[in-house]
């Protein structure tokens, strides 16, 4: 079955204990991309991944850190996590970056809910 | 930067009423348009896309485009209660001055009473 994967799926942790959110996607995907989702701010890109080891800021990169050392895998590491970072993180990914602008077709993981306290 | 405007409602209507969601885009050079549904506690998924003037339908659904108003909507006929959830305007854009992004609205929840 294609999809994305996150792990975890929730997460209640304190200001300062680094953490990593895994995303895996099994479509030979060259796009990645993080968002997080907040109460009235909607969904806004964190980072996101052209392809492997081409990683770049989104609008809300502070705080935040990426890799892609693979082509499956995009994990988000929080190096201190601030109460801030609290939210509904989602990885997505694309067959190319060129797609999200042809086809808008994002595929979505199922979210990774934080809690930084 | 683009921006795209929702009603964040609650739009309530009842079993079998036509639901209208609307979205309104600042960049006037935005060529492709899409919806997404996100039920509560679900990721967000793709449900419709349009790219020219008009009217777009599929099943139920019905996309509208109106570029020189900057304005897009999405209809939904016979709405059942299997319809409430929330529905995302986007469009592709850059972020931090490069790159690629799908750019979301805040978001319309829509609520089907039976």
């Amino acid at each position: 079955e294609a999809q994305v994967t996150q792990n975890p799926r929730y997460l209640i942790t304190v200001t300062g204990k680094k953490l990593t959110v895994t995303c895996s996607q099994n479509m030979n995907h060259e796009y990645m991309s993080w968002y997080r989702q907040d109460p009235g701010l909607g969904l806004r890109q964190i980072y996101y991944s052209m392809n492997v080891e081409v990683t770049d800021k989104g609008d809300v990169p502070e705080g935040y850190k990426v890799s892609r050392k693979e082509k499956r895998n995009f994990p988000l590491i929080l190096e201190s996590p601030s109460p801030n970072q609290t939210s509904l993180y989602f990885c997505a990914s694309s067959l190319r970056g060129l797609a999200v602008w042809d086809t808008g077709e994002l595929f979505f993981g199922e979210g990774s809910r934080l809690t930084v306290l | 930067q683009k921006e795209v405007e929702q009603n964040s409602g609650p739009l309530s209507v009842p079993e079998g009423a036509i639901a209208s969601l609307n979205c309104t885009y600042s960049d006037r050079g935005s060529q492709s348009f899409f919806w997404y549904r996100q039920y509560s506690g679900k990721s967000p998924e793709l449900i419709m896309s349009i790219y020219s003037n008009g009217d777009k339908e599929d099943g139920r659904f019905t996309a509208q485009l109106n570029k020189a108003s900057q304005y897009v909507s999405l209809l939904i006929r016979d709405s059942q209660p299997s319809d409430s959830a929330t529905y995302l305007c986007a469009v592709p854009g850059v972020s931090n001055q490069a790159g690629t992004a799908l750019i979301f609205g805040k978001g319309t929840t829509l609520s089907v009473s039976s």
